[in-house]
């Protein structure tokens, strides 16, 4: 089984749409989360941190379910700059190991 | 503030070479992991270099091997490539080395082994 799963996608929405995505991780001991946006042959990006009490950033807003192990990211208010690839990434402890997903295929349509 | 920085940025070699792939973290960064990227996928963990050592190593042959100098830069080796070794190769750097810290990436050496 896969430390990280998340649908592939690709979600294709017009602009101004809200989306979300979701993820689920495997280990129950992992403890830091993060959300990574990736363009096409590009590095990934920090998108953001993802807290136990939620957080938000703008249209962006993450959220940590700990006891069902997901993981989610809600995009409002879509633009076609957010068509990316987004990578959810969990972090299983000591020393900054890092599990990633697959990647979800954004594309926003004018 | 200069980023993680890369190079080379591609690299062409024939099945059986060897390759060294060399990362620069981020002003202020002192640890450093590698990545593997197939297309398709996310990154890979291959390991992580911190004081100098190999703290952590994620599911990959001992033909992938790295080494981290005293500037906290690092180099990636891959002896006896394979075609399955083509792939993005990517830096990230991060610091302090504990759970919860974001890494940051660099932009990635793209390999292809022909």
């Amino acid at each position: 089984r896969k430390e990280v799963e998340q649908d592939p996608g690709p979600f294709n929405v017009p602009e101004g749409a809200t989306v979300a995505f979701n993820c689920t991780y495997s280990n129950s001991a992992s403890q830091s989360f993060f959300w990574y946006r990736q363009d096409c042959r590009k590095e990934p990006k920090l998108l953001m941190s993802v807290y136990s009490s939620g957080n938000e950033d703008g249209r962006f807003t993450a959220q940590l379910n700990r006891a069902s192990q997901y993981i989610s990211l809600l995009i409002r208010d879509s633009k076609l700059s957010d068509s990316a690839t987004y990578l959810c990434v969990v972090n299983t402890g000591n020393f900054n190991k890092f599990y990633f997903g697959s990647g979800t295929k954004l594309n926003v349509k004018p | 503030d200069a980023g993680v920085t890369q190079s080379p940025t591609h690299l062409i070699k024939t099945r059986g070479q060897q390759v060294t792939l060399r990362c620069s973290p981020k002003s202020g960064h002192d640890t450093v992991s590698w990545y593997q990227q197939a297309l398709g996928q996310g990154p890979q963990f291959i390991f992580q270099y911190y004081e100098e050592e190999e703290r952590q190593r994620g599911n990959f042959p001992d033909r992938f091997s790295g080494h981290q100098f005293p500037n906290y830069s690092s180099e990636l080796n891959v002896n006896a490539l394979l075609l399955g070794d083509s792939a993005l190769y990517l830096c990230a750097s991060s610091s302090p080395p504990r759970a919860g810290y974001e890494q940051y990436f660099g932009p990635g050496t793209r390999l292809t082994v022909t």
